[in-house]
C-alpha cells in the first residue's frame, strides 16, 4: 500500500542550528510530495511540494528535494528560528487520486 | 478570503451522546475532506466528497459515525453515539480540481472534541 514514514520526533533544536527531517514514501507509481506544517492550536498548512523526481521544494527557508532514488523527500532549513516550533507532516498523492496519505508527524521545538 | 470554517471549536460531551461537527469550506471549492487527529493514530482520512457526493468513506471507523454534505457549502460530521475513544481533534479540508493548484489542501483550525 501507500504509506509515508518520518523520523520520529519530538525533535528540538537550539536557535540558528540546522534542521532535518527524514520522510520516506512506499506508493505505486509516481507520487506528489508535500510538508505540512501544524502551527500550536491551528490546522495544517502546506508548506512546500514536488510533483516529479528531482524537483525541489521551498518556502519560508525550508527545501526538500524529491528523491526517486531513495523514495525520500527529507525537509531541511539551514537555520532555524523559535517561531518554526511547530508539527511537520510528510505527505503524498497518488497520481490522479485526490487523497493525501500522511506521516505520523513530527514535533519541532526551537530554543532561544 | 474567509477559510475554513469549523464550529464548534472544542466540544465536551458525555459518552452515549450525540456529537455533530460543522464545517464551511472554501467558496468554489468541491472537494471536502474530513480528518480526524490522535496522538495515538496520528492524521486519518475519515472521508471525502466531491460536489457533495461521498467518494471515499473506507476511514470511517464504523456505524457511529456519519457524515453529510446537504450542498457546496456546508458540511456535517455526526458521532452517535459517542464514546470516550472518539476523543481527538477534528479537521475539514477544501480544495479544487479548479483552483491553481489542486494539490493544496486547506484545512480549518479544527474541533476539539472530549467525550468523558
Amino acid at each position: 500500500g501507500n504509506s509515508v514514514t518520518q523520523m520520529e520526533g519530538p525533535v528540538t533544536l537550539s536557535e540558528e542550528a540546522f534542521l532535518t527531517i527524514n520522510c520516506t514514501y512506499t506508493a505505486t507509481g509516481y507520487p506528489s510530495l508535500f510538508w505540512y506544517v501544524q502551527y500550536p492550536g491551528e490546522g495544517l498548512q502546506l508548506l512546500l511540494k514536488a510533483t516529479k523526481a528531482d524537483d525541489k521544494g521551498s518556502n519560508k527557508g525550508f527545501e526538500a528535494t524529491y528523491r526517486k532514488e531513495t523514495t525520500s523527500f527529507h525537509l531541511e532549513k539551514g537555520s532555524v528560528q523559535v517561531s518554526d516550533s511547530a508539527v511537520y507532516f510528510c505527505a503524498l498523492r497518488i497520481q490522479g487520486a485526490q487523497k493525501l496519505v500522511f506521516g505520523q508527524g513530527t514535533r519541532l521545538t526551537i530554543n532561544p | 478570503d474567509a477559510g475554513v470554517i469549523q464550529s464548534p471549536r472544542h466540544e465536551v460531551t458525555e459518552m452515549g451522546q450525540e456529537v455533530t461537527l460543522r464545517c464551511k469550506p472554501i467558496s468554489g471549492h468541491d472537494y471536502l475532506f474530513w480528518y480526524r487527529q490522535t496522538m495515538m493514530r496520528g492524521l486519518e482520512l475519515l472521508i471525502y466528497f466531491n460536489n457533495n457526493v461521498p467518494i471515499d468513506d473506507s476511514g470511517m471507523p464504523e456505524d457511529r459515525f456519519s457524515a453529510k454534505m446537504p450542498n457546496a457549502s456546508f458540511s456535517t460530521l455526526k458521532i452517535q453515539p459517542s464514546e470516550p475513544r472518539d476523543s481527538a481533534v477534528y479537521f475539514c479540508a477544501s480544495t479544487s480540481r479548479t483552483s491553481g493548484s489542486i494539490d493544496e489542501q486547506f484545512f480549518g483550525p479544527g474541533t476539539r472534541l472530549t467525550v468523558l
